[in-house]
């Protein structure tokens, strides 16, 4: 079972670039969502969508998009990185019921410098 | 103030010991609660859900406090393998999983 897979692993960007994170669900699941964690920040959410073609801001989204083209998969885009972009990123899946497990992909370790 | 707030610890426990983490959450309209455990520089996974009755799984029994917003995990017999950071999470209102994560609590269990 795949469950949710993140691309790259890890990825060095210099400032100014622009790149886009993978991530694909094969649960069928409606909601997915992309976290950032930060040394003593916990996760923090960035955009989340509720179906395809449905996407919404959550705590942190400046500087980056989201689109929903499909139920599976759900990439997040760096329009121009900054060194403070530099972060742990996890997207996450889950069923709309509220009281349901959600499952992370491997997560990615974004440098920028 | 943050939504979730959690002691960083870390906790240093030999083993067999029991250890117990502590939580509380701002928004009384929270519908759900979730122990979940990270592992150094792995991805966050589901240990417990967390209920008003309080449940249990083997070693580890969570409990819910909603008049205090207060919830807990408890460990024990703890081993070595428990070694890692438990993150207290809770589902806010307005539909959608939209989670919210605590900064976490590190556990060390120690021979």
């Amino acid at each position: 079972n795949a469950g949710v897979t993140q691309t790259p692993k890890f990825q060095v960007l210099k400032t100014g670039q622009s790149m886009t994170l993978q991530c694909a669900q094969d649960m069928n699941h409606e909601y997915m969502s992309w976290y950032r964690q930060d040394p003593g920040m916990g996760l923090r959410l960035i955009h989340y969508s509720v179906g395809a073609g449905i996407t919404d801001q959550g705590e942190v989204p400046n500087g980056y998009n989201v689109s929903r083209s499909t139920t599976e998969d759900f990439p997040l885009r760096l329009l121009s990185a900054a060194p403070s972009q530099t972060s742990v990123y996890f997207c996450a899946s889950s069923s709309l019921l509220g009281n349901t497990e959600a499952f992370f992909g491997q997560g990615t370790r974004l440098t920028v410098v | 103030r943050k939504e979730v707030e959690q002691d960083p610890g870390p906790f240093n426990v030999p083993e067999g010991a029991t250890v117990a983490f502590n939580c509380t959450y701002s928004n009384s309209a929270s519908q759900s609660f979730f122990w979940y455990r990270q592992d150094c520089r792995k991805e966050p996974k589901l240990l417990m859900s967390v209920y008003s009755s309080g449940n249990e799984d083997g070693r580890f029994t969570a409990q819910l406090n909603r008049a205090s917003q207060y919830i807990s995990l408890l460990i024990r017999d703890s081993k070595l393998s428990d070694s890692a950071t438990y993150l207290c999470v809770v589902n806010l209102p307005g539909g959608g999983n939209k989670l919210t994560f605590g900064t976490g609590t590190q556990l060390k269990v120690e021979l």
